[in-house]
């Protein structure tokens, strides 16, 4: 098994573009989330899913977008990227319930200039 | 909001030696608790999940430990060796998904450093 797979893994961007990053899971884990790190600040969850279709907000969602079309993918999209969100961004999964770790991917680092 | 306090950004410990991580938190009542080791350039690792009616759980040369009523968990490696050397992260979670209760919050982490 993959477990959890983010593409790319490094990424600079110019202000005002857009990409997507990419995960996917190959352990049909019905719950995934985006979280970034930043120096000083931790992990901070920015969206989150419990299924395919459903998705939901975290604590700092402002600037980002996802989808859950199937279980395994869960891309986030940065719609128009902006200096403040250079950070490494890593998306996490488990199997539903409150009994389970995470599996996080090994994490994409963002530099927006 | 919710806040989680872990005791320090670095500690430094001498092989051999047990290594106590400390996590408090509040304005929160989680009723499970995991601990998570972050090596450099890596995403975090999960290690230990321990729940509101359990005081200690061990794995291996690991313990933890969680108090509801101080609101505090205690994470140990015993017999620490260098290979331990890493940043550890504890992140109490809520019981039901949706909304911020539900998602693991974590805390900034405490780097733990073994010295041979």
């Amino acid at each position: 098994n993959a477990g959890v797979t983010q593409t790319p893994k490094f990424q600079v961007l110019k202000t005002g573009q857009s990409m997507t990053l990419q995960c996917a899971q190959d352990m049909n884990h019905e719950y995934m989330s985006w979280y970034r790190q930043d120096p000083g600040m931790g992990l901070r969850l920015i969206h989150y899913s419990v299924g395919a279709g459903i998705t939901d907000q975290g604590e700092v969602p402002n600037g980002y977008n996802v989808s859950r079309s199937t279980t395994e993918d869960f891309p986030l999209r940065l719609l128009s990227a902006a200096p403040s969100q250079t950070s490494v961004y890593f998306c996490a999964s488990s199997r539903l319930g409150v009994d389970y770790g995470y599996t996080f991917g090994s994490g994409t680092r963002l530099t927006v200039v | 909001s919710q806040k989680i306090e872990q005791n320090s950004e670095a500690l430094n410990i001498q092989e051999g030696k047990t290594a106590t991580l400390t996590c408090n938190y509040t304005n929160y009542s989680p009723a499970y608790l995991q601990w998570y080791r972050q090596d450099p350039g890596r995403g975090p690792v999960f290690l230990l999940l321990i729940r509101e009616n359990e005081k200690e759980k061990r794995k291996e040369r690991l313990k933890v430990t969680f108090d509801t009523t101080l609101k505090q968990s205690l994470f140990h490696i015993t017999a620490s060796q260098p290979a331990d050397s890493a940043t550890y992260l504890c992140a109490p979670r809520g019981m039901n998904y949706g909304g911020s209760q539900g998602n693991l919050i974590f805390g900034k982490g405490t780097k733990l450093s073994v010295k041979p």
